[in-house]
């Protein structure tokens, strides 16, 4: 089964600061990957998928790129309404792997 | 409103079953894959489980292979997880999520229930 590693496991900036998530997959995944929310408490949302399509609704400040084993996720300015768990995901095949998540917080 | 209600769970001896039930609304339901997505107090979020829009594609976790079954009911707007042989480490928040497209291995999740609770303990 092909692996799903992100880093940081988590991360600490400040508001207006540019985050940078990165998500490693063990095999060549071509562009099948999607990226999610998690506030504290609260239901994922979806904020990319294939690799750098924005879902509609998400803010412009949020970014995706990469394609085949290393991907990213960029918030370009952090803000407070940005705190929570990002989740990298496959889904060329099952099993569709989650990473194991980022908490972003405010410094 | 697009809407996914989860219920079914609850308190189960381990080695027993639950059926868990997914009650979906506000979409055309036929038309889209499915997943069951669980995550463990205090964890990340682990994929257990997808079904294609017709019941002709169907993906498993390895932690859950042989001893859960995914299924849906078109007619009815309804998705299920049959868990037989519970452990301990099935003891989770249990999300149903909708596909972006028909087939569960093909598109991210745009929808997600708030998530029904099991708890595996003797």
């Amino acid at each position: 089964d092909i692996q799903m590693t992100q880093s940081p496991s988590s991360l600490s900036a400040s508001v207006g600061d540019r985050v940078t998530i990165t998500c490693r997959a063990s095999q060549g995944i071509s562009s099948y990957l999607a990226w999610y929310q998690q506030k504290p408490g609260k239901v994922p949302n979806l904020l990319i998928y294939a690799a750098s399509t924005l879902q509609s609704g998400v803010p412009s400040r949020f970014s995706g790129s990469g394609s085949g084993t290393d991907f990213t996720l960029t918030i370009s300015r952090l803000q407070p309404e940005d705190v929570a768990t990002y989740y990298c995901q496959k889904y060329n095949s099952a099993p569709l792997t989650f990473g194991g998540g980022t908490k972003v917080e405010i410094k | 409103e697009v809407q996914l209600v989860e219920s079914g769970g609850g308190l189960v001896q381990p080695g027993r079953s639950l059926r868990l039930s997914c009650a979906a609304s506000g979409f055309i339901f036929a038309d889209y894959g499915m997943h069951w997505v669980r995550q463990a107090p205090g964890k990340g979020l682990e994929w257990v489980s997808g079904i294609s829009w017709n019941s002709g594609s169907i993906g498993y976790a390895d932690s859950v292979k042989g001893r859960f079954t995914i299924s849906r009911d078109n007619a009815k707007n309804s998705l299920y997880l049959q868990m037989n042989s519970l452990r301990a480490e099935d003891m989770a928040l249990y999300y149903c999520a909708k596909s972006q497209g028909g087939y569960y291995d093909s598109s991210g999740m745009d929808v997600w229930g708030k998530g029904t609770t099991v708890t595996v303990s003797s």
